[in-house]
């Protein structure tokens, strides 16, 4: 079955600083979703990537997902403490969504 | 935008008793949902697939006989913890696929289980 792994596990950054989380996958992908989720909460919809070489942004929150559809990655421009929570991706595999261990972000004001 | 909603947002309850956990689509209609459960600090596992009108799918390593879910209907899949220990406390998520939609799942805000 499909793995994902995603990096970092944690990550502190300061408000205003960038940051990269990344995912990637032990097959390829045909439907990389990114969700937040505050702890103790339900999942926040944050994009949906096909296509090799598809890039989305919403607001401040890019995602991209490379050619080889095996690896994604989520870029937040100037944090902000509203981006703290937690970033899962999630891989279409048969119709279910199989999730990566998540990557708990903290922002520091 | 599609809600998913789930009742009992928490609930608590003795060892051995059984707990039903209700998800239900309020604006689409859902003929797949799924269950998910999540350790504190920990992703979401999925559970099983439920299909309205038919058995359940469970993933490998969940017992059926204890997760009972039901899909009566297009917007409403329900799952009972039977005899509950309190190794079965724990966060559990629901997710529904639009019928009528793409491939988006919305997920509900969860379900916190105490078994004490």
């Amino acid at each position: 079955s499909q793995e994902l792994e995603q990096s970092p596990q944690s990550l502190i950054v300061q408000e205003g600083k960038n940051l990269t989380i990344n995912c990637t996958s032990s097959k390829t992908l045909y439907g990389l979703y990114w969700y937040k989720q505050k702890y103790g909460e339900g999942l926040i919809f944050l994009m949906m990537l096909q296509k090799g070489g598809e890039e989305k942004s919403h607001e401040k929150i890019t995602a991209k997902l490379d050619e080889k559809k095996q690896q994604s990655s989520l870029h937040i421009t100037a944090s902000q403490p509203s981006h703290a929570g937690i970033y899962l991706c999630g891989a279409d595999e048969g119709g279910k969504l199989i999730f990566g261990q998540g990557t708990e972000l903290s922002v520091k004001p | 935008g599609a809600v998913v909603s789930q009742h009992p947002s928490w609930v608590i309850c003795k060892s051995g008793t059984s707990v039903k956990i209700e998800c239900r689509s309020l604006d689409f209609q859902a003929t797949t949902m799924f269950w998910y459960r999540q350790f504190p600090k920990q992703s979401l596992m999925l559970m099983a697939t439920s299909n309205e009108g038919s058995k359940a799918t469970y993933e490998q390593g969940v017992e059926k006989d204890k997760f009972l879910i039901n899909h009566a209907s297009l917007t409403l899949s329900t799952l009972t913890v039977t005899s509950a220990h309190p190794e079965d406390s724990s966060f559990y998520i629901c997710s529904a696929r639009d019928s009528a939609g793409a491939h988006e799942q919305y997920f509900g805000p969860g379900t916190r289980l105490t078994v004490t």
